[in-house]
């Protein structure tokens, strides 16, 4: 029963590094999304994919890029890291294409840019 | 605009307290409405769904109530326990357009022995 997997779970970046968040849900579910986390803040929607080949901007995409490699695999890519994108990213799946289907989040991916 | 607004930000409770959580939200149209629980370090779990037509919904030591007509709900906790420790979010959701998630800030908190 893994759910959602989300790696990895820690990492530290300079300044206009790059790198890729990767997340897997083995429920098979349509809907994916990418949320980051902030002190004092609700989760806030970056990206999300309603279902396999479609990827669509949420409330802060802003130097974020997505790729839906298919059903199970979702994954976040910062092109140049800025201090800005300090926080806890996390990845969830949702069954259902209507709106009262729960969402399944990982554990979480702690970010920190330098 | 569609706003959730939960109190307090933060409570201390003793060990076998109750407690009562609130969620205030301003969504419309209105769909449903859900009780998230996020441990530290985790990611949130859900704990129930209200829908328009429920008043209140019980999950274990957990009971939710919902106003849909003052936009009102709750989270009450019975005999807390250490592990009720955690953060609690508040999610609404409207009915227009799938992605339509408003997210509440959390209220934290911390069930001391």
């Amino acid at each position: 029963n893994a759910g959602v997997t989300q790696t990895p779970k820690f990492q530290v970046l300079k300044t206009g590094q790059s790198m890729t968040l990767q997340c897997a849900q083995d429920m098979n579910h349509n809907s994916m999304y990418w949320y980051r986390q902030d002190p004092g803040m609700g989760l806030r929607l970056i990206y999300y994919s309603a279902s396999e080949g479609t990827t669509d901007k949420g409330e802060v995409p802003n130097g974020y890029n997505v790729s839906r490699l298919n059903k199970r695999e979702f994954s976040l890519r910062l092109e140049s890291a800025a201090p800005s994108q300090t926080s806890v990213y996390f990845c969830a799946s949702r069954p259902l294409r209507g709106n009262t289907g729960e969402l399944f989040f990982g554990e979480g991916s702690r970010l920190t840019v330098l | 605009k569609n706003q959730v607004e939960q109190s307090p930000q933060s409570l201390i409770i003793l060990e076998g307290k109750n407690c009562t959580l609130q969620c205030n939200y301003t969504v419309s149209p209105f769909s449903n409405l859900r009780w998230y629980k996020q441990d530290t370090g985790r990611g949130p779990v859900s704990l129930t769904i209200m829908t328009f037509s429920e008043n209140t919904k019980s999950n274990g030591r957990y009971t939710a109530t919902l106003d849909a007509d003052t936009k009102q709900s709750s989270l009450h906790i019975t005999a807390s326990q250490l592990s009720d420790s955690a953060s609690y979010i508040c999610v609404v959701s409207g009915n227009t357009g799938f992605q339509k998630l408003v997210f509440g800030t959390g209220t934290r908190l911390l069930v001391s022995p």
